[in-house]
């Protein structure tokens, strides 16, 4: 079946470290790509997307490439910040589905000062 | 950007008795709405897909008759969890679909805590 996989946390990085998150997934057809921010005690935000092989997602100086021959959409920063403190989810989209996304186990990230 | 709330945020009930969650887009309308569960430091687990007058659909394991799912408009649906017991204590998420169906904008979920 349909699968995303992150790599675990908790990841604890330096403020103005680089940032990657790696993340692989398992999908029959071509899914949508997506990472989700969970900001404590919040509820889940779109971070960026991709929704073809090479695309690349940037928000908020985040990046993803959609790599189908890898199948990896690991999520890069180049400079993290204190704020930048929260849960990733990395999450899959089949098509054909009615938008039903599945998710990975999530990484936590905190930064220090 | 599209807004999703839920309510309540929290609420504790007792073990035997059911809670109903509300899930609302407040500036568009849904006519599909997902269910979640989400345990402390897990991922989201997709319990249902909730379609504005017409029956849920749930996911492999999840029992129906337990997690009741109404989508009586096109800007609310409700989970009721029926004859609560403490497993059933978790973060409950709702998330509505936009205009494609890559959009799917999140509540700010809803802790259960059942004694």
């Amino acid at each position: 079946g349909d699968s995303v996989t992150q790599m675990e946390g908790p990841v604890t990085l330096s403020e103005e470290a680089f940032l990657t998150i790696n993340c692989t997934y398992t999908a029959t057809g071509y899914p949508s790509l997506f990472w989700y921010v969970q900001y404590p005690g919040e509820g889940l935000q779109l971070l960026l997307k991709a929704t073809k092989a090479d695309d690349k997602g940037s928000n908020k100086g985040f990046e993803a490439t959609y790599r189908k021959e890898t199948t990896s959409f690991h999520l890069e920063k180049g400079s993290v910040q204190v704020s930048d403190s929260a849960v990733y989810f990395c999450a899959l989209s089949v098509p054909n589905q009615g938008g039903k996304l599945i998710f990975g186990q999530g990484t936590e990230l905190s930064v220090k000062p | 950007g599209a807004v999703v709330s839920q309510h309540p945020s929290r609420v504790i009930c007792k073990s035997g008795t059911s809670v109903k969650i509300e899930c609302r887009s407040l500036d568009f309308q849904a006519t599909t709405m997902f269910w979640y569960r989400q345990f402390p430091k897990q991922s989201l687990m997709l319990m249902a897909t909730s379609n504005e007058g017409s029956k849920a659909t749930y996911e492999q394991g999840v029992e129906k008759d337990k997690f009741l799912i109404n989508h009586a408009s096109l800007t609310l649906s409700t989970l009721t969890v029926t004859s609560a017991h403490p497993e059933d204590s978790s973060f409950y998420i709702c998330s509505a679909r936009g205009q494609t169906a890559y959009e799917q904008y999140f509540g700010p979920g809803t802790r259960l805590t059942v004694t």
